[in-house]
């Protein structure tokens, strides 16, 4: 089945230490984003790409870093610098950026944890 | 830029009960608006999507939102509320080339 798989489900981070989540779709689509949603906060934009090699700085982007070497993978590292990592992170896909075809796709998401 | 106003953050209805959930939003021309919807530990799901044309908009799972333009609300609406349907709800605003903008969401309970 087609779709956007994240791992891991859940994942635990220690102070100082950079952690990746994976983000993988066999959807063909161009465009793939990465959200942090907190309690009571909604889904706020990290940063998103629209096609392989190029991607753009969302709302909240200090302390995240991502890559696009490859159309089906979008993978979102938290680094040392983001002092307040704990929350639910989510990767979405879309068939090409722009709103009027922008039915996202989301993974089940990522729970990060600073232990 | 796009924004996106849930003023109800938390819902609690009967089993049976008739549902609307409000969204506000703001732009300057007429927006593409979604409603999505999100169980616990889960990814969110498209309900339904306003684009242009008739201003009710039909969705999945029994949904229906009406887009009014004089009130700048899309708000979210079904007949008979099911059990199943306790979840998150979101509403969202897209405009040209730019990514969706989210609400906080409303969260759904269903009493029997």
């Amino acid at each position: 089945d087609g779709g956007i798989t994240q791992s891991p489900k859940y994942l635990f981070r220690k102070e100082g230490q950079n952690v990746t989540l994976s983000c993988e779709q066999n959807l063909n689509h161009d465009a793939m984003y990465w959200y942090r949603q907190d309690p009571g906060q909604g889904l706020r934009l990290i940063y998103y790409s629209q096609i392989v090699n190029d991607f753009q700085k969302g709302d909240i982007a200090e302390g995240y870093s991502v890559s696009r070497e490859k159309k089906e993978s979008f993978p979102l590292t938290v680094t040392s610098a983001q002092k307040n990592p704990t929350a639910f992170y989510l990767c979405a896909s879309s068939a090409r950026q722009g709103a009027r075809s922008e039915k996202l796709f989301f993974g089940s998401g990522t729970q990060l944890s600073v232990l | 830029a796009q924004s996106v106003t849930q003023p109800d953050i938390h819902i609690t209805v009967s089993e049976g009960a008739s549902l609307e959930l409000r969204c506000n939003y703001s732009y300057g021309a007429t927006p593409y608006l979604f409603w999505y919807v999100q169980s616990p530990g889960q990814g969110l799901q498209l309900l339904l999507k306003y684009f242009s044309g008739d201003t009710l908009v039909q969705g999945i799972k029994g949904f229906e939102a009406e887009f009014k333009r004089s009130q700048s609300s899309f708000n979210l609406r079904k007949p008979s509320v099911h059990w199943s349907d306790a979840a998150e709800y979101f509403c969202a605003v897209g405009a040209g080339n730019t990514p969706l903008v989210f609400g906080k969401g409303t969260r759904l309970s269903v009493i029997a």
